[in-house]
């Protein structure tokens, strides 16, 4: 069965610092790889998605996540954080119990930033 | 504005009671989804829906059940067998619910158990 991990479950960086957020999987085939994210009491958005190709994927906000298939990690990288980056952040693969159509998550990593 | 929408945000249960959490979507989607969230554990699979008329059990799907009469609404009932439903539950959508499709959520529904 597949399944994610996010080693991480609370950081706290400075505003303007770079951050990088863990993500490992294992999966029994070519893995599709999603970050979302979730502000306090919302619902999930998100953030850039993986199939194929270029292993360096760029999303929204100023986010990017590479692939790397040796270290089977989908790290999500931010060069410089911003304040209203506070939030909490899940990584996911397609479940292969549900035939890939519903996602497993990882337990999330809750972003803080310091002024 | 196209999207998801979860009624009501906040919504107390007396044990023993069965309530019902909306979740209507405009996005003309084929595909939907219901999540249970809890602290520290992420996201699990309650049910999905991938056509009207069809759904299937996700991995904890003990205690609830869910119909899809119509491709915009897929409600969830929490009935009184579910132990423990104390929970933010989230609704999602995705076009066609294949492996590669972006998936849409609401914005949640917090169930307390009083």
């Amino acid at each position: 069965a597949q399944s994610v991990t996010q080693p991480d479950i609370h950081i706290t960086v400075s505003e303007g610092a770079s951050l990088e957020l863990r993500c490992n999987y294992s999966y029994g085939a070519t893995p599709y790889l999603f970050w979302y994210v979730q502000s306090p009491g919302q619902g999930l958005q998100l953030l850039l998605k993986y199939f194929s190709g270029d292993t360096l994927v760029q999303g929204i906000k100023g986010f990017e996540a590479e692939f790397k298939r040796s270290q089977s990690s989908f790290n999500l990288r931010k060069p410089s954080v911003h304040w209203s980056d506070a939030a909490e952040y899940f990584c996911a693969v397609p479940s292969m119990d549900t035939g890939r159509r519903a996602l497993t998550f990882g337990s999330g990593t809750r972003l803080q930033v310091q002024p | 504005d196209g999207g998801i929408t979860q009624s009501p945000k906040y919504l107390f249960r007396k044990e023993g009671q069965n309530v019902t959490l909306s979740c209507e979507q405009n996005l003309n989607h084929d595909a939907m989804y219901w999540y249970r969230q809890d602290p520290g554990q992420g996201l699990r699979l309650i049910y999905y829906s991938q056509i009207v008329n069809d759904f299937q059990k996700g991995d904890i799907a003990e205690g609830y059940s869910v119909s899809r009469e119509k491709k915009e609404s897929f409600p969830l009932t929490v009935t009184s067998a579910q132990k423990n439903p104390t929970a933010f539950y989230l609704c999602a959508s995705s076009e066609a619910g294949g492996s590669t499709d972006t998936q849409y959520f609401g914005p949640g529904t917090r169930l307390t158990v009083l």
